[in-house]
């Protein structure tokens, strides 16, 4: 199975900071990954699929980038209600699995 | 939209049917997924049900769980048959949207229901 690897674990920042996350897989998964949100007793929502094509209705501040096995989650000007769990998830082979989370702390 | 429903408390060894009803699309025509979280824990998928009616499942779960569609009804189910205390978590059904590549992540999920495997 593939490994995805996310960093840092927690990450503590601001209103209005940038934040980025690390995902890594630990085989090549050309740009088959997914980003999701997820605020405490909620559904995880999904930002970013492609590896960068944001999800319609999220905001631009959100962006990802990345293939191959290094990927990142990159958030411009934190906002109030950015401040919840990211997950990766890979869909590159049988079976999909998901980063363990960051948590995103003001 | 979707919305999961069937969850509670199953003493270990125990069956139970989680059923997801969706809206505003047919599970039929979609690909469906079962993903699970235990408590304080990451995300952890479980099944897929293909509109082919293909099926694959986790090896955690591979044997025990099953998947199934009613087009009648508009639903996606999961039936959980020897139920381990492993197995405690909160389900989330999902559509899933297959890539080019085969596989899928997941755009649409339910807000979960709660399986708690315990004597």
């Amino acid at each position: 199975d593939i490994q995805l690897s996310q960093s840092p674990p927690i990450v503590s920042a601001s209103l209005g900071d940038r934040v980025t996350i690390t995902c890594r897989a630990s085989q090549g998964i050309e740009m088959w990954l997914a980003w999701y949100q997820q605020k405490p007793g909620k559904a995880p929502k999904l930002l970013i699929s492609g590896a960068s094509a944001l999800e319609s209705g999220v905001p631009s501040r959100f962006s990802g980038s990345g293939s191959g096995t290094q990927f990142t989650l990159t958030i411009n000007s934190l906002q109030p209600d950015d401040f919840a769990t990211y997950y990766c998830q890979h869909y590159s082979t049988h079976p999909i699995t998901f980063g363990q989370g960051t948590r995103l702390d003001i | 939209q979707v919305a999961e429903s069937g969850g509670g408390l199953i003493q270990p060894g125990g069956s139970l049917r989680l059923s997801c009803a969706a809206s505003g699309f047919l599970v039929t025509s979609n690909h469906m997924s079962w993903v699970r979280q235990a408590p304080g824990k990451g995300l952890e998928w479980v099944s897929v049900l293909y509109n082919s009616g293909t099926t694959y499942h986790a090896d955690s779960v591979k044997g025990r769980f099953a998947v199934s569609r009613d087009s009648s009804k508009n639903t996606f189910s999961l039936q959980m048959n020897s139920l381990r205390a492993e197995d405690t978590a909160v389900y989330f059904c999902a559509r899933a949207v297959r890539a080019a590549g085969g596989m899928f992540y997941m755009d649409v999920w339910g807000k979960g229901t709660t399986v708690t495997v315990s004597s």
